[in-house]
C-alpha cells in the first residue's frame, strides 16, 4: 500500500511563473490537507479538502493560491505568479473517513524554490 | 491563547537521559490527541496517539489529563536518534471534520 505520494519532490520556478504541486492520498483515504513550512518555522495549515469539496481554506492566501481534489486524480495545489516568498516546503497529508484515532499520513513534500 | 501550546525548547540532553515534553490545548471538547516527530527537512511522522488512560510504546510514554487540558510525552533512555522536533497535535472536532491543530513543536537534541 503506497503512502501519500507527492510530486515533484523539488520544483524550481522563476518569479511570475505558475507552480503546480500534486498529491495522491493513501488508498482509501478521502481527506487531503496541504501545509506549508518555511525554513526554521512550524507547519502552517493551508487547506483541507475532500473529493470535489473544500472543507476549510482558512490558511490559504486570498490571492494566487488555489487547491482542488477532483473526483478522479490527485489533489492539486496551484500557485500563480510565484514570488520569492513562496519558496518553502509544501506537505500534503491524508486521512481516512471516520477513524478519529488515526492521525494524518504525510507525503515527503515538494520543495519549491522561486528564483 | 494559542489552541495548542508547547515549550519550543531547545532541550539538549545527554544520551541516556529522561526528558519530558508538555503541551496544553484550549478546546475542552477536543477528541483525539497525537505526538508527531519531525526530522530536519523531512515530513512529520506519527509517533503515537494519546489515550485517556495513558499509553506506552517502548521508551515512549504519553499521558493525557483532560481536566487540565494537558498532554505529555516522556522519553526514557534517550538515544542520539531521538534528536528531532516533537509536535503536539489535537483534533478538536468529532464527526467528519478531521482537521488537526498543531503545536509549533519542541526541539530535542541528544548529545553523546
Amino acid at each position: 500500500n503506497a503512502g501519500v505520494m507527492q510530486n515533484p519532490r523539488h520544483l524550481v520556478r522563476r518569479r511570475g511563473q505558475e507552480a503546480r504541486l500534486r498529491c495522491s492520498p493513501m488508498k482509501g483515504h478521502s481527506h487531503v490537507y496541504w501545509y506549508r513550512q518555511l525554513p526554521e518555522e512550524g507547519l502552517k495549515f493551508m487547506v483541507y479538502l475532500q473529493k470535489e469539496n473544500i472543507i476549510d481554506e482558512s490558511g490559504m492566501p486570498k490571492e494566487r493560491f488555489s487547491a482542488e481534489f477532483p473526483k478522479e486524480g490527485p489533489s492539486i495545489l496551484r500557485i500563480q505568479q510565484v514570488v520569492r516568498g513562496d519558496s518553502a516546503a509544501y506537505f500534503c497529508a491524508s486521512s481516512p473517513l471516520g477513524q478519529t484515532n488515526y492521525g494524518y499520513t504525510f507525503g515527503s513534500g515538494t520543495r519549491l524554490t522561486v528564483v | 491563547r494559542k489552541e495548542v501550546e508547547q515549550d519550543p525548547g531547545p532541550f539538549n540532553v545527554p544520551e541516556g537521559a529522561t526528558v519530558a515534553f508538555n503541551c496544553t490545548y484550549s478546546n475542552s471538547a477536543s477528541q483525539s490527541f497525537f505526538w508527531y516527530r519531525q526530522d530536519c527537512r523531512k515530513e512529520p511522522k506519527l509517533l503515537m496517539s494519546v489515550y485517556s488512560s495513558g499509553n506506552e510504546d517502548g521508551r515512549f510514554t504519553a499521558q493525557l489529563n483532560r481536566a487540565s487540558q494537558y498532554i505529555s510525552l516522556l522519553i526514557r533512555d534517550s538515544k542520539l536518534s531521538d534528536s528531532a522536533t516533537y509536535l503536539c497535535v489535537v483534533m478538536p472536532n468529532a464527526g467528519n471534520n478531521r482537521k488537526l491543530i498543531w503545536g509549533l513543536g519542541t526541539s530535542l537534541g541528544v548529545n553523546p
